[in-house]
C-alpha cells in the first residue's frame, strides 16, 4: 500500500462547477496535511494547509480532513480554466516544532474547460 | 519578500560527472529539505537539513549528498551522475514553528 494515494486522473470539470480530489494516506501518525498545485513545467505551489478533523476554506478552496478514515479532500468551487494543473496531495508526520517530511502523492490532473 | 530561490534552472551533465545545486530559504525559515520529482510523479524527499546538520534522509543512495551553511541557504551534491538521475530537483523551506514548506522554482537537471 502506497503511503499517499490519489486518482491520477484526469479529472474533467466544466467552467464554474465543482471539482472534488481526494487523497488517502496509509500512517495514522500522519499530522499535518497539504494541497500543492503544481503547473506544468512548474514548481508546487502550496495551496491549502490542514491539520484538524473538519473543513478548512479559502476562498474558492475547501480542504477536508478526516482522520479516522486517513482522508483528505479538497473542492474547488466556481472552476476556472486557470485552475488546470496537478494537485498534489502531502502528508508530514512531523506537527509544530517536530519537523517531519513531505510525503507526497503522485497528483491529480485537473483540466477545467471553457 | 524574496521566496525561495534555486540555482541554476537548467543543467546539462554527462554520466559519472558531479553537480551541485544550490537553494536559498525564504526569509525567516531556517530548514531546508531537497525533493526529487521524476516526470508524472510526486516529489520524493531526499533529505533535510536544520542548524547545518542533515537531521533526516529518505531512500536515497550516498551519492546524494548535501550541506546548509550559517545563513541558512543549502547545497545538494551528486556524484558519479547516473541517467536515471534526471529528473527536477526541488528545494523546500520551512520555518520551525510549522511544517509549512513553500518550494523554489526547482532546477531541472538533464543527464546525458
Amino acid at each position: 500500500q502506497k503511503e499517499v494515494e490519489q486518482n491520477s486522473g484526469p479529472l474533467s470539470v466544466p467552467e464554474g462547477a465543482i471539482a472534488s480530489l481526494n487523497c488517502t494516506y496509509s500512517d495514522r501518525g500522519s499530522q499535518s496535511f497539504f494541497w500543492y498545485r503544481q503547473y506544468s513545467g512548474k514548481s508546487p505551489e502550496l495551496i491549502m494547509s490542514i491539520y484538524s478533523n473538519g473543513d478548512k476554506e479559502d476562498g474558492r478552496f475547501t480542504a477536508q480532513l478526516n482522520k479516522a478514515s486517513q482522508y483528505v479532500s479538497l473542492l474547488i468551487r466556481d472552476s476556472q480554466p486557470s485552475d488546470s494543473a496537478t494537485y498534489l496531495c502531502a502528508v508530514n508526520k512531523g506537527y509544530g516544532g517536530s519537523q517531519g517530511n513531505l510525503i507526497f502523492g503522485k497528483g491529480t490532473k485537473l483540466s477545467v474547460k471553457p | 519578500d524574496a521566496g525561495v530561490t534555486q540555482s541554476p534552472t537548467h543543467l546539462i551533465k554527462t554520466r559519472g560527472q558531479q553537480v551541485t545545486l544550490r537553494c536559498s530559504p525564504k526569509s525567516g525559515h531556517d530548514t531546508v529539505s531537497w525533493y526529487q520529482q521524476a516526470l508524472g510523479q510526486g516529489p520524493q524527499f531526499i533529505f533535510q537539513y536544520y542548524e547545518e546538520e542533515e537531521r533526516q534522509r529518505g531512500n536515497f543512495p550516498d551519492r546524494f549528498s548535501g550541506h546548509q551553511f550559517p545563513n541558512y541557504s543549502s547545497e545538494l551534491n551528486v556524484n558519479a551522475l547516473l541517467l536515471g538521475d534526471s529528473a527536477l530537483y526541488l528545494c523546500a523551506s520551512s520555518p520551525t514553528v510549522n511544517t509549512e514548506a513553500f518550494f523554489g522554482q526547482g532546477t531541472r537537471l538533464t543527464v546525458v
